[in-house]
């Protein structure tokens, strides 16, 4: 059973253009989380999606960041005009069921901005 | 809210010796506590957890009790490896609601042969 893909491994923008991340969570999964980690910081929660639903975004900066799951596919999150303080590994994590209490993280993407 | 406070790091131990990491948390009722490691270049591995009040998780040698009396989640290990040099992360979800994690800020461990 494959763990949590997740694509590209390393992304390297400009600034001003659009980041583009991937998760493919484990088989059977259907909860996905996306996490953001700073450099030399922990994980910080951004947002938590069903299929098609957005849970949770309570973390999510207001502007230029965005979450999808769809009912086919990956789930996708996307920063828009993309600035320095953006660079972070994106961590995404996903779990077969509300109270399952355990998630299960992919590698990671880790975007730099130059 | 919830917030997890673990041991500032970094830490470094000679192979063999013991390890405590220590973490402590802030929740309403009854959350789940974790302890997950972070290799270098990697993503985050679950190490261990508990559930309620009292419980001990453990795996691959690390221990850790859920203590609610003293809202701590510390991490052991009786003789270390330098296969054990990562970062390790406490975390907790809530009792109740949505399962995101709350995590601390981490602890790099190095362990010198």
């Amino acid at each position: 059973n494959a763990g949590v893909m997740q694509n590209p491994r390393h992304l390297v923008r400009r600034r001003g253009q659009e980041a583009r991340l991937r998760c493919s969570p484990m088989k059977g999964h259907s909860h996905v989380y996306w996490y953001r980690q700073l450099p030399e910081e922990g994980l910080k929660f951004m947002v938590y999606l069903q299929k098609e639903n957005i849970i949770d975004e309570s973390g999510m900066p207001k502007e230029r960041f965005s979450a999808e799951f769809p009912k086919e596919g990956p789930s996708i999150l996307r920063i828009q005009q993309v600035v320095r303080g953006d660079s972070a590994a994106y961590f995404c994590a996903s779990s077969p069921s509300q109270g399952a209490r355990e998630q299960y993280f992919g590698p990671g993407t880790r975007l730099t901005v130059t | 809210g919830n917030s997890v406070t673990q041991m500032e790091g970094p830490v470094t131990l000679s192979e063999e010796a013991f390890l405590t990491i220590n973490c402590t948390y802030t929740a309403t009722g009854y959350p789940s506590l974790f302890w997950y490691v972070q290799y270098p270049g990697e993503g985050l591995q679950l190490l261990l957890k508990a559930t309620k009040a009292d419980d001990k998780g453990s795996n691959k040698g690390f221990e850790a009790t859920y203590r609610k009396e003293t809202t701590s989640f510390h991490l052991e290990k009786g003789s270390v490896q330098v296969s054990d040099s990562a970062v390790y992360f406490c975390a907790l979800t809530p009792s109740f609601g949505n399962e995101k994690l709350t995590f601390g800020t981490g602890t790099r461990l190095t362990i010198i042969p």
